[in-house]
């Protein structure tokens, strides 16, 4: 069955970086695109990044453009997202998602990242 | 960007009655494929999210059949036709027609 493994979070400083991982299995990874999702404290959930299949479309949320890079590896079968100029607002589980058509039906079970002094 | 209004934002329900819950687009979700991309997800407490219903109106494997959604252009709706205390939790309606892709608040459905 399809499992997808968050690792990489953790507690740093504002202004830090930080990069996410997200081995996936059980599935064939080429095949489908995947996605970033976070959910900071207590609220709601925020798309992050989209990547496609072959990794040559991305697409970011305009709070972390130029910050946040999505990328794959598909020889690996992994999702990375590598955190730059961290903020406090940054603070949340992260997500990795597998898309099928425009849906999301497979999600991992997240990554804390804290941003904090 | 695209924004998702839900109704209510919490929802006390007695077990085995319904509930339904709204989720308003500021603009259609009719994609120039032809298709709406409209879901929705479950998060129950401390588990990260789970998609029950794709395309509007498609279950999701394993999704129990007490759970149906309806709706087009920009208005939608979740439907539980009797809660069980499995149900309680957080749903999200997302749109993934254009990007951004966003989601709705989130509705609290709990168990009066």
């Amino acid at each position: 069955q399809v499992q997808l493994v968050e690792s990489g979070g953790g507690l740093v400083k504002p202004g830090g970086s930080l990069r996410l991982s997200c081995a996936a299995s059980g599935f064939t990874f080429s095949d489908y695109y995947m996605s970033w999702i976070r959910q900071a404290p207590g609220k709601g959930l925020e798309w992050v990044s989209y990547i496609s299949s072959s990794g040559s479309t991305i697409y970011y949320a305009d709070s972390v453009k130029g910050r946040f890079t999505i990328s794959r590896d598909n020889a690996k079968n992994s999702l990375y997202l590598q955190m730059n100029s961290l903020r406090a607002e940054d603070t949340a589980v992260y997500y990795c998602a597998r898309g099928s058509s425009g849906w999301l039906p497979d999600w991992g079970q997240g990554t804390l990242v804290t941003v904090s002094s | 960007d695209i924004v998702m209004t839900q109704t209510p934002l919490s929802s006390p329900v007695t077990l085995g009655q319904p509930a339904s819950i709204s989720c308003r687009s500021s603009q259609s979700l009719v994609h120039s494929d032809g298709n709406t991309y409209l879901s929705w997800l479950q998060q129950r407490p401390g588990q990260p999210p789970r998609l029950l219903i794709y395309k509007i109106s498609n279950r999701f494997s394993g999704v129990p059949d007490r759970f149906s959604g309806s709706g087009a252009g920009t208005d939608f709706t979740l439907k539980i036709s009797r809660v069980e205390a499995e149900d309680v939790g957080v749903y999200y309606c997302m749109q993934a027609t254009q990007f951004p892709w966003t989601f709705g608040q989130g509705t609290k459905v709990e168990i009066k």
